[in-house]
């Protein structure tokens, strides 16, 4: 059974771009999360989505959104890069069921400039 | 706001030994806790989950959850070389995501 596949694996990119991160979760998982990890911060919850709805968001600026396909894939957009979003951004899916556990991809190295 | 609290270390345990981690939690209303074993440049890992006050046994892993002291402790029997890593504590309250501290670094010395 495959696991929570991310891609890309790393990114650079410049102040004031844009950037796109996309996760597949397990099969048959319908919740996806996303995941915010840096040294200072450990790590913080941005959304998460379950049959296509953004279920719950955590403390971020609104330049962080994301979304979910019919698949249950997900993607996380940031608009206008900081420096201080250099970070790594993970994934986890969970069958919806909260209590059992959310299964983590490999994340996103995302290097701002 | 809701702090999950963890020691940073490093604990350093010797082979063979117990190794005992420990979490507390500020939100009474947690209501399921994990622990997380993450090696560095990796992700996190699930090792345990458990919701109820007491211990949950997995292998060499223990859980233990007491709900009044808002503590949630991991022990890993046998310590061997590989359990070596970060151990993340993770709460859940309501319909929130997970709510990370900032991991115990645990040293096995053979």
């Amino acid at each position: 059974k495959a696991g929570v596949t991310q891609t890309p694996r790393y990114l650079i990119k410049t102040r004031g771009q844009q950037v796109t991160l996309s996760c597949s979760p397990i099969s048959g998982h319908r919740s996806v999360s996303w995941y915010q990890q840096t040294p200072g911060q450990g790590l913080q919850f941005l959304f998460e989505y379950f049959s296509e709805t953004q279920r719950n968001k955590g403390n971020f600026p609104g330049r962080f959104s994301g979304r979910q396909f019919s698949n249950s894939r997900s993607e996380m957009n940031v608009s206008t890069l900081e420096l201080g979003d250099s970070a790594l951004y993970l994934c986890a899916s969970s069958q919806g069921g909260r209590q059992h556990g959310y299964t983590f991809g490999s994340g996103t190295r995302l290097t701002v400039v | 706001q809701k702090e999950v609290e963890q020691n940073s270390g490093p604990l350093s345990v010797p082979e063979g030994a117990i190794a005992s981690l420990n979490c507390t939690y500020s939100d009474r209303g947690s209501q399921s806790f994990f622990w997380y074993r993450q090696y560095s440049g990796k992700s996190p890992e699930l090792i345990m989950f458990i919701y109820s006050n007491g211990d949950k046994e997995d292998g060499r892993f223990t859980a233990q959850l007491n709900k009044a002291s808002q503590y949630v402790s991991l022990l890993i029997r046998d310590s061997q070389p590989s359990d070596s890593a970060t151990y993340l504590c993770a709460v859940t309250v309501g319909a929130d995501g997970l709510t990370f501290g900032k991991g115990t670094h645990l040293i096995i010395q053979p």
